[in-house]
């Protein structure tokens, strides 16, 4: 069975440092990874996905992932931290391009200090 | 712009009473959409997979008398609610697979609270 573990629930960071959130995945195939954010009360916005190819995957706002297949991870960065950036945010894995449902992480709370 | 529309957005309905929540491909063809149940703080839950023109297939745990889905057209998916209870009272998510482009489109999501 996939599975994604966030082992963060809640980070805190000033405005103007570099961010990275943790994740990690259990998937039987190739996997599709994805980073999406959620602010409160609102839907999920796709930051970035990886199929194939290059493994270190640029997304929206500046945010950037790298696939280790090595350690099954998949973790997020950014290296100028916004104050609008403070959301919750969420890994996921799946299958088959996208047409499986995917299983998402317990999500990471991202606070930022002025 | 969005692609999937989900509405409505909030719903606050009584205990007993149906809610119906719709989910749209705006523009492209979902022969697939998925709907996910998130509570408060916690994660997005799969509760069912939703083909055109089939049955939809539901998760372990999830009442498909209770939530009925139907996904009548290619564009167009819903989530009826059934008789609810507060305890129904979550976050509902639908997304839809662009066979075209591949990724999951999410909908902006409905709060539904049942009093």
């Amino acid at each position: 069975a996939q599975s994604v573990t966030q082992p963060d629930i809640h980070i805190t960071v000033s405005e103007g440092a570099s961010l990275e959130l943790r994740c990690n995945y259990s998937y039987g195939a190739t996997p599709y990874l994805f980073w999406y954010v959620q602010s409160p009360g609102q839907g999920l916005q796709l930051l970035l996905k990886y199929f194939s190819g290059d493994t270190l995957v640029q997304g929206i706002k500046g945010f950037e992932a790298e696939f280790k297949r090595s350690q099954s991870s998949f973790n997020l960065r950014k290296p100028s931290v916004h104050w609008s950036d403070a959301a919750e945010y969420f890994c996921a894995v799946g299958g088959g391009a996208g047409r499986r449902a995917l299983t998402f992480g317990s999500g990471t709370r991202l606070q930022v200090q002025p | 712009g969005a692609v999937v529309s989900q509405h409505p957005s909030r719903v606050i309905c009584k205990s007993g009473t149906s809610v119906k929540i719709e989910c749209r491909s705006l523009d492209f063809q979902a022969t697939t959409m998925f709907w996910y149940r998130q509570f408060p703080k916690q994660s997005l839950m799969l509760m069912a997979t939703s083909n055109e023109g089939s049955k939809a297939t539901y998760e372990q745990g999830v009442e498909k008398d209770k939530f009925l889905i139907n996904h009548a057209s290619l564009t167009l998916s819903t989530l009826t609610v059934t008789s609810a209870h507060p305890e129904d009272s979550s976050f509902y998510i639908c997304s839809a697979w662009d066979r075209q482009n591949s990724p999951l489109h999410f909908g902006n999501g409905t709060r539904l609270t049942v009093t």
